[in-house]
C-alpha cells in the first residue's frame, strides 16, 4: 500500500508537553504532507516536506523526513489544548502522469489542560 | 472559513432516495476531489477532476455519480445508496492536480443512509 501509516494510533499528553507522531510509507515519494482534522471538520494542510529535504519548521511544528527509512515524524512543541485533533500523514507518490496523495487512518491527539 | 464550502452539512436519506452533495471553491483552483471518510478507515479518494475533466475514478460504485460543470463547482449525485455508504464525504481542491499543491478541504457532508 502507498498510504502513510501513522504511529501511535492515539496519544494523550499534558498541555505544555511535546507531541511526537510518526509516519511510515512503502514506496518512493516526491513529498510528504501532514494534515490536521478537528472533530466534525475537514482536513487542514499543515506542512509539506520535499523528498530532498530532511527537516522543516513551521511555528511550533517540526517535521523530519528520512527517505532511507521511509519515515517521517511530526513534532508539536509546547502543546496546547487547541492542538487536540486527528493528524494525518500523506505520502505523495508519482504514478505515470499523475501524483497521488494517500492518507492513513490518522493519529488522535488529546492534549489535557 | 476554509475557502471550500460544502452543502448540506448533514444529510439523512433512505435507500431509494436521490440526493446531491454540492461543493464550491473560490480559491481559483483547477483540481477538485471527492473523498469518503469512514470510521477507523483511511481516507478514500473517490473522484478527481482537473480543469473540469474527470481524471480518476477509484472503482467507485455507479450509485455515486460526480459532476463538475466548471472549475469552481463539484457535485456528487447519490441514488439507491446502501447503509454502508454512511460516512463523511469531503470535497477538496488544489491549485493543480500536481505534485506540490496542497489540498484545501471543505468541512464535509455527514451522510446517513437508513
Amino acid at each position: 500500500s502507498q498510504q502513510g501509516e501513522e504511529d501511535p494510533q492515539a496519544l494523550s499528553i499534558q498541555e505544555g508537553e511535546n507531541a511526537t507522531m510518526n509516519c511510515s510509507y512503502k514506496t518512493s515519494i516526491n513529498n510528504l504532507q501532514w494534515y490536521r482534522q478537528n472533530s466534525g471538520r475537514g482536513l487542514v494542510h499543515l506542512i509539506l516536506i520535499r523528498s530532498n529535504e530532511r527537516e522543516k519548521h513551521s511555528g511550533r511544528l517540526r517535521v523530519t523526513l528520512d527517505t532511507s527509512k521511509k519515515s517521517s515524524s511530526l513534532l508539536i512543541t509546547a502543546s496546547r489544548a487547541a492542538d487536540t485533533a486527528s493528524y494525518f500523514c500523506a505520502p505523495n507518490t508519482f504514478t505515470g502522469a499523475n501524483s497521488k496523495l494517500t492518507f492513513g487512518k490518522g493519529i488522535t491527539l488529546s492534549v489535557r489542560p | 472559513e476554509t475557502g471550500v464550502t460544502q452543502t448540506p452539512r448533514h444529510l439523512v436519506m433512505g435507500m431509494t432516495n436521490k440526493k446531491s452533495l454540492k461543493c464550491e471553491q473560490h480559491l481559483g483552483h483547477n483540481a477538485m476531489y471527492w473523498y469518503k471518510q469512514s470510521a477507523k478507515k483511511p481516507l478514500e479518494l473517490m473522484f478527481v477532476y482537473n480543469f473540469k475533466e474527470q481524471t480518476e475514478n477509484n472503482s467507485v460504485p455507479s450509485r455515486f455519480s460526480p459532476e463538475c460543470p466548471n472549475s469552481s463547482h463539484l457535485f456528487l449525485h447519490l441514488h439507491t445508496l446502501q447503509p454502508e455508504d454512511s460516512a463523511l464525504y469531503l470535497c477538496a481542491s488544489s491549485l493543480y492536480r500536481g505534485n506540490n499543491s496542497p489540498l484545501h478541504f471543505g468541512n464535509g457532508t455527514r451522510l446517513t443512509v437508513t
